[in-house]
């Protein structure tokens, strides 16, 4: 089955530091990729997503590219801030299931100013 | 639009008793889900519904039901809490799109604690 396997966290970072949180995923077919974010007491929301290999998805100074070769979507930013805190989950869909979405176990950013 | 709207928004059960989760929306979604998050597990898929009447398993239902009689609710059904079920509850709703994938919207989530 379907499978998202991201970095264990907790992550701690200063304010303007790089970030980088790995994602690889096991899939059947050709799945879309989505990195969601959970700031503290709310629910999910999408940050990004890529729907094709090498499509990159971006948002809010977030970047993550769709490799298919290395079955990975790895999220970067160059600079982080400390609104940025929050819990970063990568998930994949795959064709024709758009309802259920798979899930990696989280990761957990702390930005220090 | 208020988007995906679930009560309550927390709720502590004693054992054995028996509740139910509501979620709405009103983005007239043909697809419904409902998620638990545990510490260190993500999020795991309870049960799905693909339109009114339809409704299927996902990864973790036992103790779970579900149905949907409208296209706008959505309500999730512990029929004998336990505290295995401690959790914290999201429903979510998206389009349905053939093979090309539309963002699920997420409620903004139930915690529930069994004693």
């Amino acid at each position: 089955g379907d499978s998202v396997t991201q970095m264990e966290g907790p992550v701690t970072l200063s304010e303007e530091a790089f970030l980088t949180i790995n994602c690889t995923y096991t899939a059947t077919g050709y799945p879309s990729l989505f990195w969601y974010v959970q700031y503290p007491g709310e629910g999910l929301q999408l940050l990004l997503k890529a729907t094709k290999a090498d499509d990159k998805g971006s948002n809010k100074g977030f970047e993550a590219t769709y490799r298919k070769e290395t079955t990975s979507f790895h999220l970067e930013k160059g600079s982080v801030q400390v609104s940025d805190s929050a819990v970063y989950f990568c998930a994949l869909t795959s064709a024709g299931s758009n309802y259920k979405l798979t899930f990696g176990k989280g990761t957990l950013l702390t930005v220090n100013p | 639009n208020a988007g995906v709207t679930q009560t309550p928004k927390f709720q502590v059960l004693k054992t054995g008793q028996s509740m139910t989760l509501q979620c709405a929306q009103d983005m007239n979604h043909e697809y419904m889900s409902w998620y638990r998050q545990d510490p260190g597990m993500g999020l795991r898929l309870i049960h799905y519904s693909v339109g009114a009447g339809i409704t299927d398993q996902g990864e973790v239902p036992n103790g779970y039901n579900v149905s949907r009689s409208t296209t706008e609710d959505f309500p999730l059904r512990l029929l004998s809490a336990a505290p295995s079920q401690t959790s914290v509850y999201f429903c979510a709703s998206s389009s349905s799109g053939g093979l090309s994938y539309n963002e699920q919207f997420f409620g903004p989530g139930t915690r529930l604690t069994v004693l």
